[in-house]
């Protein structure tokens, strides 16, 4: 079946730590993106991708890191420059950028500093 | 101001009432609008596209009020399992950014 994959499902992160969260898809999706949520907020954007090997900055893409080496992946890095990671990071994919049909979320990626 | 802001509830229902609630947005050159819908610690999930002339599936009902720039979404002889966070998301340029709402909490009880 066809979808979203998000690894690991929770990451303990130490202060001054790089960590890097996977997401995988094989939907043949054009456009990805990386989202975090914080509780009582809605989703904030933080990188997105329309085609491999590009990816524009979002609304809070300070601290973060992404690449797009290829159509299936998007791992997005979480650098200790971002000051508060504590969050629930979710991947996405839509068939094409603008695309009417809403976003496939992956189960997502639980980070907490320790 | 938020460019999709939302009652975050909670609204408790009776199960088998009906519930209604709606979502304000602010860029009036939103194209399109979706419900998501997300449980508890879990990933948002796709509810309904929302259209112009309103659309149906089954118990929910969705209503866009581009006048008064406003979403609404109707859920009829509600579920326990219908208890969840209801997104309310707009589509604001070409490329495809999706402004989401904090959420209106349903919670449904016997």
């Amino acid at each position: 079946d066809g979808g979203i994959t998000q690894s690991p499902k929770y990451l303990f992160r130490k202060e001054g730590q790089n960590v890097t969260l996977s997401c995988e898809q094989n939907l043949n999706h054009d456009a990805m993106y990386w989202y975090r949520q914080d509780p009582g907020q809605g989703l904030r954007l933080i990188y997105y991708s329309q085609i491999v090997n590009d990816f524009q900055k979002g609304d809070i893409a300070e601290g973060y890191s992404v690449s797009r080496e290829k159509k299936e992946s998007f791992p997005l890095t979480v650098t200790s420059a971002q000051k508060n990671p504590t969050a629930f990071y979710l991947c996405a994919s839509s068939i094409s950028p603008g695309a009417n049909y809403g976003y496939t979320f992956g189960s997502g990626t639980r980070l907490t500093v320790v | 101001r938020k460019e999709v802001e939302q009652d975050p509830g909670p609204f408790n229902v009776p199960e088998g009432a009906t519930v209604a609630f709606n979502c304000t947005y602010s860029n009036s050159a939103s194209q399109s609008f979706f419900w998501y819908r997300q449980d508890c610690r879990k990933e948002p999930k796709l509810l309904m596209s929302v259209y112009s002339s309103g659309n149906e599936d089954g118990r929910f009902t969705a209503q866009l009020n581009r006048a008064s720039q406003y979403i609404s979404l109707l859920i009829r002889d509600s579920k326990l399992s219908d208890s969840a966070t209801y997104l309310c998301v707009g589509l604001t340029d070409s490329w495809g950014k999706l402004q989401f709402g904090a959420g209106t909490q349903v919670v449904v009880t016997p």
